[in-house]
């Protein structure tokens, strides 16, 4: 079956470490996203990618880092200057183009720094 | 501007309607979503709107799109306790957007 897979499922930090979060999808998409997301606050792009090896900030990258090697797989590592990341972290992707329609999300995973 | 705003919480007693609102600000939007997520859980799309239409209706869900006003509406007919979640209204640019751009969200809580 295809789809958008994210791991793990729950992550604990300690303070000053860094820790990457994995998304993988297999249903060919060029572009996929990362959105982190609070109580209240609705969800708020950190980094996109539309195409392998490239990649672009969203809103609140400050703390957060990317890579796009691979079509299929977009890690999102949160490093020690993220100075709140305890938070739920959502994976997106999509076709891009005129075939375009609606983003496939992964279940999340909820980072808690202890 | 990019701002998509949502109420935050909506509660309907069960087999009446919801109906959930969005503005949004940014009048290049093409398309436009709404989303749902359950507890603990991804973001699953419900359905989603073209700018150029007025109105969309899939089973129990009917989209209202205003253009004018940059107003879109989720209703829910027969709403039952299954649909407690949390909805979010969702724009796009063009087909090649860099960004889909989430509301706050709505807690629409059910009540028997």
């Amino acid at each position: 079956d295809g789809g958008i897979t994210q791991s793990p499922k729950y992550l604990f930090r300690k303070e000053g470490q860094n820790v990457t979060l994995s998304c993988e999808q297999n249903l060919n998409h060029d572009a996929m996203y990362w959105y982190r997301q609070d109580p209240g606050q609705g969800l708020r792009l950190i980094y996109y990618s539309q195409i392998v090896n490239d990649f672009q900030k969203g809103d609140i990258a400050e703390g957060y880092s990317v890579s796009r090697e691979k079509k299929e797989s977009f890690p999102l590592t949160v490093t020690s200057a993220q100075k709140n990341p305890t938070a739920f972290y959502l994976c997106a992707s999509t076709l891009t183009g005129p075939l375009r329609t609606e983003a496939f999300f992964g279940q999340g995973t909820r980072l808690t720094v202890v | 501007g990019e701002d998509v705003e949502q109420s935050l919480f909506l509660s309907v007693r069960e087999g009446d309607s919801s109906v959930i609102n969005c503005t949004y600000t940014d009048s290049s939007s093409t398309y436009l979503y709404w989303y749902k997520q359950e507890p603990g859980a991804g973001l699953q799309l419900l359905t989603y709107i073209f700018s150029n239409m007025d109105m969309k209706q899939d089973q129990r869900l009917t989209v209202l799109l205003n253009k004018k006003d940059k107003h879109l509406s989720l209703r829910i007919a027969d709403t039952q306790t299954g649909d407690s979640a949390i909805y979010f209204c969702a724009e796009t640019k063009s087909y090649n957007t860099d960004k889909l751009i989430f509301g706050t969200g709505t807690r629409l809580q059910v009540f028997p």
